[in-house]
């Protein structure tokens, strides 16, 4: 069965630095989803890509976030500079198509902790 | 804006009892509503979703959930639960009408049978 990959798994960083994670959606997925889940809480959408196009970045922290999906296959997800509070999990999802009643599928996540 | 409750933090419940997992939303359109489930440091697993016509949806795993408009609730509900069952349940909604199609989900509530 198809599934989404995401790495790295976890990653340890101190604040301030850069990191950067990436996604692979299920394969002919158009549209693809970024999420954080704090501990304790529901993931909580950042930038859904269709294509290559953003389709809604209202909920991403512009002024140290970052997406990008330059071929409209894998995507990457930046912080510069992490704060302690980005300490999260960060899901990557895709779906076949946007706009329809398609579910989304996630991958395993990457564990954040900025220390 | 749209929402989902889980009013339970944790539900408990004895192995080859049935169970209930609580779900409200609210929407400004028509719902689509789906249920997932996630273990441990992993991402998030479909269940089951509903879109429209009948208001009894089944899904993977036994799992079944009933649409009630005028309570605006969706409730996950299974008739004999499993140790395996274990785990913790998200409800996510988003309005059929909408541009951007993230979902919105609830906390989330855990779910512990006891054999």
């Amino acid at each position: 069965e198809a599934e989404v990959a995401q790495s790295p798994r976890y990653k340890i960083t101190e604040k301030s630095q850069a990191v950067a994670f990436w996604c692979d959606p299920i394969s002919g997925h158009a549209t693809l989803y970024w999420y954080r889940q704090i501990l304790g809480q529901g993931p909580e959408l950042l930038v859904q890509f269709q294509d290559e196009s953003v389709v809604d970045d209202s909920q991403l922290p512009k002024d140290r976030f970052s997406a990008e999906r330059l071929k409209g296959v894998d995507s990457t997800l930046k912080i510069q500079p992490a704060e302690l509070g980005d300490s999260a999990m960060y899901l990557c999802a895709s779906s076949l198509e946007r706009g329809y009643s398609y579910e989304q599928y996630f991958g395993p996540g990457t564990r954040l902790t900025v220390t | 804006a749209q929402s989902v409750a889980q009013p339970e933090d944790q539900v408990n419940v004895a192995e080859g009892n049935p169970l209930t997992v609580k779900c409200t939303y609210s929407v400004s359109g028509n719902p689509y509503l789906f249920w997932y489930v996630q273990y441990p440091n992993r991402g998030l697993q479909f269940l089951l979703k509903y879109i429209t016509g009948d208001n009894l949806v089944k899904g993977s795993y036994g799992f079944e959930a009933e649409f009630n408009k005028s309570q605006t609730s969706f409730h996950l509900k299974k008739p004999s639960a499993l140790v395996s069952d274990s785990a913790l349940y998200f409800c996510a909604v988003r309005d059929s009408g909408g541009g951007a199609d993230g979902l919105t989900f609830g906390k989330g509530t855990h779910l512990i049978i006891q054999p």
